[in-house]
């Protein structure tokens, strides 16, 4: 089993609309969350970190439950600019120095 | 405003032959660490840093070395590159090791023929 797995999409969503992806990790251990965007043939940027009591930066919103070892984004009022993909990254207790990333999952934001 | 500077951004290698990849920071990070990106792979972590003279391995180290003289260079050498080294590479800065962002270097292309 993948230490955090998510799934690749893509997923095709017209403009507006509002699209969730989950990841899950396996490491019940696990100390702190992010979620990164990644363009096309471009580096990862951090999106926005992931809290326990739940975060949200304008149109995002992260939720992390522990009991369920999953991460969540949700985007509302998709934009074409929201097109990238989008990677779940956890780091691992005792490996402070380790973040792991999921494989992604790819949004398509279509007119 | 560099960040994290990355070089070269392409790079076509033979068989056998060696190179460095080159990573600066110029935002006084004590951690670095370099990473490559394969298809359906995730980023998979090389090597990394906590500090200048400080490195240990990652996940996938075999091939590469690296070294940290000074708290803004972390280069990574590739010893004797190989076709299953044809990836896409990162190195990443961050304040402190998996808790704070990290910052990306743009990437570079690596062919291996």
């Amino acid at each position: 089993r993948k230490e955090v797995e998510q799934d690749p999409g893509p997923f095709n969503v017209p403009e507006g609309a509002t699209v969730a992806f989950n990841c899950t990790y396996s490491n019940s251990a696990s100390q702190s969350f992010f979620w990164y965007r990644q363009d096309c043939r471009k580096e990862p940027k951090l999106l926005m970190s992931v809290y326990s009591s739940g975060n949200e930066d304008g149109r995002f919103t992260a939720q992390l439950n522990r009991a369920s070892q999953y991460i969540s984004l949700l985007i509302r009022d998709s934009k074409l600019s929201d097109s990238a993909t989008y990677l779940c990254v956890v780091t691992l207790t005792g490996t402070a120095s380790k973040l792991t990333f999921g494989t992604g999952t790819r949004l398509q934001v279509m007119l | 405003n560099a960040g994290v500077t990355q070089t070269p951004k392409f790079q076509v290698l033979k068989t056998g032959q060696s190179m460095t990849l080159q990573c600066a920071q110029d935002m006084n990070h004590e951690y670095m660490s370099w990473y490559r990106q394969d298809p359906g792979m995730g980023l998979r972590l090389i090597h990394y840093s906590v500090g200048a003279g400080i490195t240990d391995q990652g996940e996938v180290p075999n091939g590469y070395n690296v070294s940290r003289s000074t708290t803004e260079d972390f280069p990574l050498r590739l010893l004797s590159a190989a076709p299953s080294q044809t990836s896409v590479y990162f190195c990443a800065s961050s304040l402190q090791a998996g808790r704070t962002e990290a910052f990306f270097g743009q990437g570079t292309r690596l062919t291996v023929v």
